[in-house]
């Protein structure tokens, strides 16, 4: 199973960018999904995630007003669209698959995708 | 937001030399379940982060049993037993317990 990401973006302040995130050989359903920002030369940020089972995403308040995590179980496929793009925003972004909830056990985050580089830039 | 520390934020070992990183939580992430939800990472250059531990102590399927992660509360320690060149990179302790999970600032770990 892998988690293959879209590709690189180049977007304009106050602008939005929609990335995907498609479980190739697996499935996501009944996953946690978690959003990872990484900024150039800086460390992990957590956005938020959800389970889609389970449709309900949760945010860090950080992102509340301008971030929308959703999935689409018939594709397995996990989105995080950002919306008021800002220059602070440039970064690399992650999805990462974690526990399986039907298991109930917490096991961590032990898939990630490749990353999707966005650049927000006049 | 719960706030996620780490001592040092960087380290330099020399190779089969034991390192120690702290991390501290400013919640207690014992859950009343009987354990602490924190999770340790490593950022190899150029690549996504890779789970090691989870659950403050199960090391993830296939990771070294060089690696081990000790603590409660809201104290853990990361400890990798003898350093080897391929475990250089950026670690991160991440807490689990509340959303929105939260990441320690990182502790940058180079061979001397």
């Amino acid at each position: 199973v892998q988690l293959v990401q879209s590709g690189t973006e180049v977007k304009k302040p106050g602008s939005s960018v929609k990335v995907s995130c498609k479980a190739s050989g697996g499935t996501l359903s009944s996953h946690a999904i978690m959003w990872v920002r990484q900024a150039p030369g800086q460390g992990l940020e957590c956005l938020g995630g959800l389970i889609p089972m389970l449709r309900s995403p949760k945010y860090a308040q950080k992102f509340q007003a301008r971030v929308t995590i959703s999935a689409d179980e018939s594709t397995n496929t996990a989105y995080m669209e950002m919306n008021r793009l800002r220059s602070e925003d440039t970064a690399l972004y992650y999805c990462a698959r974690g526990y399986d909830i039907l298991t109930g056990n917490y096991s961590g985050f032990d898939l990630w995708g490749q990353g999707t580089m966005v650049t927000v830039s006049s | 937001d719960v706030v996620m520390t780490q001592s040092p934020l960087s380290l330099s070992v020399s190779p089969g030399e034991p390192a120690s990183i702290s991390c501290r939580s400013s919640l207690s992430l014992l859950h009343s379940n009987g354990y602490n939800y924190v999770d340790w990472f490593l950022q190899k250059p150029g690549q996504s982060p890779q789970l090691l531990i989870s659950l403050g102590s199960t090391r993830a399927p296939g990771v070294s049993d060089r690696f081990s992660g000790s603590g409660s509360g809201t104290d853990f320690t990361l400890t990798i037993s003898k350093l080897e060149a391929e475990d250089v990179g950026v670690y991160y302790c991440m807490q689990a317990r509340q959303t929105p999970f939260t990441f320690g600032p990182g502790t940058k770990v180079e061979i001397k």
